[in-house]
């Protein structure tokens, strides 16, 4: 079992929908979770940090922690064209030196 | 945000040359960077932690002879992928935890190798 599960897609959806994107993970140990966005290309750019459970908002964006359930979400509203991306959720433990740990990316794509 | 950069972005060598990437952490102080390999449409896979002023921890299957790194200060740390071959051919890209601000990771802009 992977450390950190996540459905590669492709996600097609669109314009204006909301997605929902997820992953899942086994390590309890987690404290830090990370949603990135990476362009074809390009390297990882952040979207969203979460330390613990609960919710954070930015602007479309929306992540969500749930530690007892393992599973952490990344809701976009009003989705656009240019969200179209592959989106990493990502998480580390202080007590493994700032490890990041990647799923294994959401190939969304947003439809004009 | 905190920037971190690479250099090159692409490099393109003959097989059996040694390709020099550098990362920088341009406005924070980092004694830890990672380096990661990712390959087209997969996810990032680390290969090795480097630590300013002591040797890189590496990841297991990393070759540590063949992908030496160095992290002379607390801004830069260089991987070398020497006597290159194809199947290095990939994407690499390093990060830096910001550890005065939010432990996030900052991810270079990425270099893509490419060898002949």
């Amino acid at each position: 079992q992977k450390e950190v599960e996540q459905d590669p897609g492709p996600l097609s959806v669109p314009e204006g929908a909301i997605v929902s994107l997820n992953c899942t993970y086994s390590n309890s140990a987690f404290q830090y979770f990370m949603w990135y966005r990476q362009y074809s290309r390009k390297g990882p750019e952040l979207l969203m940090y979460t330390y613990s459970s609960g919710n954070k908002e930015d602007g479309r964006f929306t992540a969500q922690v749930d530690k007892s359930s393992k599973y952490i979400s990344l809701f976009i509203r009003d989705s656009q064209p240019s969200d179209s991306a592959t989106y990493l959720c990502a998480m580390s433990a202080r007590t493994g030196g700032f490890k990041t740990i990647f799923g294994a990316g959401t190939r969304l794509f947003v439809k004009a | 945000g905190a920037v971190v950069s690479q250099h090159p972005s692409w490099v393109i060598c003959k097989s059996g040359t040694s390709v020099k990437i550098e990362c920088r952490s341009l406005d924070f102080q980092a004694t830890t960077m990672f380096w990661y390999r990712q390959f087209p449409k997969q996810s990032l896979m680390l290969m090795a932690t480097s630590n300013e002023g002591s040797k890189a921890t590496y990841e297991q299957g990393v070759e540590k002879d063949k992908f030496l790194i160095n992290h002379a200060s607390l801004t830069l740390s260089t991987l070398t992928v020497t006597s290159a071959h194809p199947e290095d051919s990939s994407f690499y890209i390093c990060s830096a935890p910001d550890k005065t601000s939010t432990d996030t990771q900052y991810f270079g802009p990425g270099t893509r190798l490419t060898v002949l």
